[in-house]
């Protein structure tokens, strides 16, 4: 079954650049989440869409970007980078928002992005 | 935010059953209990949900008691491969998980 794809897997900035990481998610899926990982850290929420409208928002820095488009692919605009950025960033779909419906998110396999 | 309690670490032995505890004492009656683990940097990957009732998938079974205070995630026969964080998830009315600091569940020879 198709899964959330993610790109790149592995990005490399130096200080001070821009990044844009992209998802695909699931087929017919609708809302897309974003995660933070820093070492040794747990996932923090960044920002979900729904139907293209930004729906919740979490933790993300002003320097961070955000959207979601017509075929519900998302990017996530990085700029300005910081080493602190230096984390996983994960997608997540799901039909519809979790708080309404009995759904589930399913998660990418992350982009791993090094600002150096 | 999500406000649940899971033990740090927990270990098991290799085909036995992994018993998983949740504590999620402020839950309302709406709100779904996840699972979710994630093994070593890669994506979380989704186990199981329940709102009220046991739920029982090909990954693992999902205990909720009564009151909805407490759950338990079931990995019936252990493997190697099972090793990894795991983290118990309530929505408490927002539209995203929030992650907590999960159970790291060690599967040993």
């Amino acid at each position: 079954a198709a899964g959330v794809i993610q790109s790149p897997r592995h990005l490399i900035k130096e200080k001070r650049e821009t990044a844009t990481l992209k998802c695909y998610p699931i087929p017919r899926h609708d809302t897309v989440y974003w995660y933070q990982q820093g070492p040794g850290q747990d996932p923090q929420f960044l920002i979900s869409f729904y139907e293209k409208m930004q729906s919740d928002k979490g933790s993300i820095p002003d320097r961070f970007s955000a959207q979601q488009f017509s075929d519900y692919h998302s990017e996530l605009n990085m700029s300005s980078l910081e080493l602190g950025d230096s984390a996983l960033y994960f997608c997540a779909s799901s039909l519809g928002v979790l708080l309404s419906l009995d759904t589930e998110a399913f998660f990418g396999q992350g982009t791993r992005l090094t600002v150096v | 935010d999500a406000k649940t309690t899971q033990p740090p670490s927990m270990d098991c032995a290799e085909g036995r059953a992994a018993n998983l505890p949740c504590n999620h004492s402020t839950i309302s009656g709406n709100e779904y209990v996840y699972w979710y683990r994630q093994i070593h940097s890669q994506g979380p990957q989704y186990i199981i949900h329940g709102l009220k009732n046991n739920e029982t998938n090909e990954m693992a079974s999902l205990i909720i008691t009564e009151d909805r205070k407490s759950s338990t995630l079931i990995l019936p026969h252990a493997t190697l491969r099972d090793t990894a964080v795991y983290y118990c998830i309530v929505s408490y009315n927002t539209d995203k998980l929030i992650f907590g600091t999960g159970t790291r569940l060690q599967v040993f020879p």
